[in-house]
């Protein structure tokens, strides 16, 4: 398995301004993926993101809007930009590392809660 | 798109109690996880099953794989306050590691 860090574990905004989430990863992985969750529902899959190449958006998810940094293989930054109510959830990284099988098994950071006001 | 849908969404039992949670597809997946996760934190990676038909029991947690490869079923015996969380399933959708969640089983044990 692997252990993932984030932060900030939580904070409060103003509309308007920009928030970055760091993602930390204590191996080298090759997949990270940021995902968005309401309180007590599922994950919904904003972005992939490689090293050394751009971050692959979903549908409904872009980049001007979550601008996604992955500078080597154990970081990545997920940046909440021009905040709105609507914005505020819970935001979480995860990993597929690269010692794992072929079952795209995901590993969890604790996750990012996000108010903004 | 290979959707999972996932029953109940919600479950509220006493300590002690069995439960069940269901996971199904109308596409084939090569694998299925179950997740757990608590309040505050990322969801845990409890099981993947891969083979059809497949059994596998981690303590009171029996998970089985379809024989289709279609669903699977995650069923919990005598449930302890522990075992609360939320309840995900998942499989993965493509070759690049994306993963595709049911809804989630939001699951309480009541002592």
């Amino acid at each position: 398995s692997a252990v993932i860090s984030q932060k900030p574990s939580r904070d409060i905004c103003q509309r308007g301004t920009s928030l970055t989430i760091q993602c930390q990863v204590d191996s080298q992985v090759t997949m990270m993926f940021w995902y968005r969750q309401q309180p007590g529902q599922s994950l919904t899959l904003i972005a992939t993101a490689n090293q050394g190449s751009e971050a692959t958006y979903e549908s409904g998810f872009v980049i001007d809007k979550f601008p996604i940094s992955r500078p080597n293989l154990t970081f990545s930054t997920l940046t909440v930009s021009n905040m709105s109510p609507e914005d505020s959830s819970i935001y979480l990284c995860s990993v597929e590392p690269v010692s794992r099988d072929t079952y795209n098994e995901q590993f969890f950071g604790p996750g990012t809660r996000l108010t903004v006001l | 798109t290979q959707l999972l849908e996932q029953s109940p969404q919600f479950l509220s039992i006493q300590e002690g109690e069995n439960l069940t949670v269901y996971c199904n597809s109308s596409s084939v997946f090569s694998s299925l996880q179950w997740y757990r996760q608590e309040p505050g934190e990322g969801p845990v990676l409890l099981v993947t099953v891969v083979t059809g038909g497949e059994v596998k029991k981690l303590k009171r947690l029996t998970f089985q794989f379809g024989d289709a490869r279609k669903d699977s079923s995650l069923h919990i015996t005598a449930a302890q306050p522990g075992d609360t969380g939320l309840y995900l399933c998942a499989g993965p959708t493509d070759s690049w590691g994306k993963l595709q969640f049911g809804a989630g089983t939001q699951v309480v044990v009541t002592p």
